[in-house]
């Protein structure tokens, strides 16, 4: 059963527009919500994270918007670059020290 | 630090063979884990070990077996490869939830 919806799975954005990634996510109680980023050939790495006592996160040109009541969570990447161009997995957990869960990932492609 | 290391970075094995991945990480971080990463499926988690002494199955542990050798180490064991164990393998530790991954090992079972 996944309990972490995550779409597109793949997106193609022209520079300096916007990327948005959407989560839907089944657990309610899920209490931190990563995003990570990962390059080809690495592994991936956190990029930004929010629980949900606020509605939206952002560091530079990332941000996170959350809806709690709908039970979605979504990335943003402001002026998009090349890059960016990399892979985007969603996840979300509770914080009673289990794992996490991960969304498919969804592939960015940001052309010139 | 190196942060979180696997060895080996690749590795060709024949059906029923046996390998051991290894996964050290230097961050004295309590929780470890182990994925696979196939097109299309995301990461899904095989086995974690939450603490040294313990670990738990993941979404997908048939076919696995794990040993946390001790706070650095947690290594994946396949018994007897398959076909269907052709993957990239990710080693990953957290603090507070973030998870380090190290640079994973890619095996493929012919």
């Amino acid at each position: 059963q996944q309990q972490v919806k995550q779409s597109p799975q793949s997106l193609i954005v022209q520079k300096g527009g916007i990327s948005i990634i959407n989560c839907a996510y089944e657990n309610t109680a899920f209490d931190y919500f990563p995003w990570y980023q990962q390059f080809p050939g690495k592994g991936p790495a956190l990029l930004i994270a929010i629980r949900p006592d606020v509605s939206e996160k952002k560091e530079g040109r990332f941000t996170i918007s959350f809806n709690k009541s709908a039970k979605q969570f979504s990335l943003h990447i402001m002026d998009s670059q090349p890059g960016d161009s990399a892979t985007y997995f969603c996840a979300a957990t509770n914080s009673g020290n289990t794992p996490l869960v991960f969304g498919k990932g969804t592939r960015l492609s940001v052309i010139a | 630090n190196a942060g979180v290391t696997q060895t080996p970075k690749f590795q060709v094995l024949k059906t029923g063979q046996s390998m051991t991945l290894q996964c050290a990480q230097d961050m004295n971080h309590n929780s470890m884990y182990w994925y696979r990463q196939d097109p299309g499926m995301g990461l899904r988690l095989i086995y974690y070990s939450a603490s040294e002494g313990t670990t738990d199955k993941g979404e997908v542990p048939n076919g696995y077996n794990v040993s946390r050798l001790n706070k650095r180490e947690f290594s994946l064991r396949l018994e007897s490869a398959a076909p269907s164990q052709t993957s990239v393998y990710f080693c990953a530790s957290d603090v507070s939830y973030e998870q380090y991954f190290g640079p994973g090992t890619r095996l493929t079972v012919t």
